[in-house]
């Protein structure tokens, strides 16, 4: 059964506090793992796909990376706006469906 | 619409009624999942749809959830004799290519049974 697991649940940051968001995984076989954001009342949107270890994502003052046991979601310098709960989720070869995490609830202060 | 549209919004019922939430996904898109958030708890997989293939419906909790895609569009989602376990937001989502992940969800569903 795939597994995945995000830490930590919440973080508190200052606005320009640099910080990583863990997600560990067990999957039989990765095709993909992926990171969305989720604000308040809204539903996630897509981040990033990983697909292969030793890969890099970036977006602005998001860094996505990923060995073959885990994920960090890399946040540099970051501004209040970039408050939200982020989503680690993974996709098993041969599957369509995703496996989701709990999430990291990000709050960050002026 | 630019995105995927789900109604109610907000939907109140009393424990042992049905509802129905709907799912409109984006224009071309094939595939077609549902989601359920629970407070506190990950995104729980109940259906998924691709194309004109039998649904994987391995994600439902019990027989009183079902869910039918029209006219390889639209869904909806049908829980009988709700429960108040059943409390949470239903989220739905499409997808164009399989081989990309980028799930586009609506803004979700939130049942409340009493």
């Amino acid at each position: 059964e795939d597994q995945v697991t995000q830490s930590p649940e919440a973080l508190r940051l200052q606005e320009g506090e640099s910080s990583s968001l863990n997600c560990s995984y067990t999957v039989s076989g990765l095709r993909g793992l992926f990171w969305y954001r989720q604000d308040p009342g809204k539903g996630p949107e897509f981040l990033f796909t990983l697909y292969s270890a030793g890969e890099e994502k970036e977006k602005e003052r998001l860094k996505a990376t990923l060995t073959k046991k885990e994920s960090f979601l890399h946040i540099t310098a970051p501004k209040p706006e970039d408050s939200a709960t982020y989503l680690c989720a993974v996709q098993a070869l041969g599957y369509s469906t995703l496996t989701f995490g709990k999430g990291t609830m990000l709050l960050v202060s002026p | 619409g630019a995105g995927v549209s789900q109604s109610p919004s907000n939907k109140v019922t009393e424990k042992g009624k049905d509802v129905e939430l709907r799912c409109d996904p984006i224009s071309g898109h094939t595939a077609l999942y549902w989601y359920r958030q629970s407070l506190g708890q990950g995104l729980e997989f109940l259906i998924y749809f691709q194309g004109n293939s039998a649904p994987d419906k391995s994600g439902l909790p019990s027989d009183r959830f079902s869910a039918e895609r029209t006219g390889g569009s639209v869904s909806t989602l049908t829980i009988q004799r709700t429960q108040q376990e059943d409390s949470a937001v239903y989220l739905c989502a499409s997808l164009f290519a399989l081989n990309t992940g980028e799930l586009f969800f609506g803004e979700g569903s939130r049942l409340t049974v009493l």
